[in-house]
């Protein structure tokens, strides 16, 4: 089973700042990601598959980067409404599918 | 618009069963492979097992194999999961998603429900 550890855990930043979040898988899974953005009582949401492409409705603020173990989630001009935990996930080898342990943005 | 909308979550006493229910609608259901994902407390999210398009094909997390069975019934635009002998540690969200394609695969998941809680508790 491959295991995602993402970091850091927890990510406070102001609004109209940027931040990077982080992804590493415990063995290469090429551009077999995803990332998806969960905000309480609702649905998770998908941001990015293949490593760095924006899914269907999703603004160019997020981007997505990386291949093989090491892949990362930018967030430019951050706005309140982003304020969610942030999951990536892992396709190449499964089952199972494995995510990551998520991280939390707070929007100051 | 996709909607997933989960049902049948509660309390139940270790030991004992449940059956979680997804209602599909503004997607052709029978078009697409479906999963179950948990989001535990404290762990994140965990694939809990997913169907192809029409049902010949099924995968589970080694945590609930042999415990566990989805099903999906197409005329019914529905997707389901049987838990039985539920442990403390089934506790958690569980969440229907939509596969991208028909079949199960190196896929991600492209629209998911709200969830529906399930506590196992004494």
């Amino acid at each position: 089973e491959i295991v995602m550890t993402q970091s850091p855990a927890t990510v406070s930043v102001s609004p109209g700042e940027g931040a990077t979040l982080s992804c590493r898988a415990s063995q290469p899974i090429f551009s077999s990601l995803a990332w998806y953005q969960h905000q309480p009582g609702q649905a998770p949401r998908l941001l990015i598959y293949g490593a760095s492409t924006r899914a269907t409705g999703i603004p160019d603020r997020f981007s997505g980067s990386g291949s093989g173990t090491d892949f990362t989630l930018t967030i430019t001009s951050l706005q309140s409404e982003d304020s969610a935990v942030y999951y990536c996930q892992q396709y190449h080898n499964w089952p199972p599918y494995t995510f990551g342990q998520g991280t939390k943005l707070e929007i100051k | 618009e996709v909607q997933l909308v989960g049902s049948g979550g509660g309390l139940v006493q270790p030991g004992r069963s449940l059956r979680l229910s997804c209602a599909a609608s503004g997607v052709k259901f029978d078009d697409y492979a479906m999963h179950w994902v948990r989001q535990v407390p404290g762990k994140g999210l965990e694939w809990v097992s997913g169907i192809n398009w029409n049902g010949d094909t099924v995968g589970y997390a080694e945590s609930v194999k042999g415990r566990f069975t989805i099903s999906r019934d197409n005329a019914k635009t529905s997707l389901y999961l049987q838990m039985n002998s539920l442990r403390l540690e089934d506790t958690g969200l569980y969440f229907c998603a939509k596969d991208r394609v028909r079949f199960l695969g190196p896929n991600w998941f492209d629209s998911w429900g709200r969830g529906t809680q399930v506590t196992v508790s004494s």
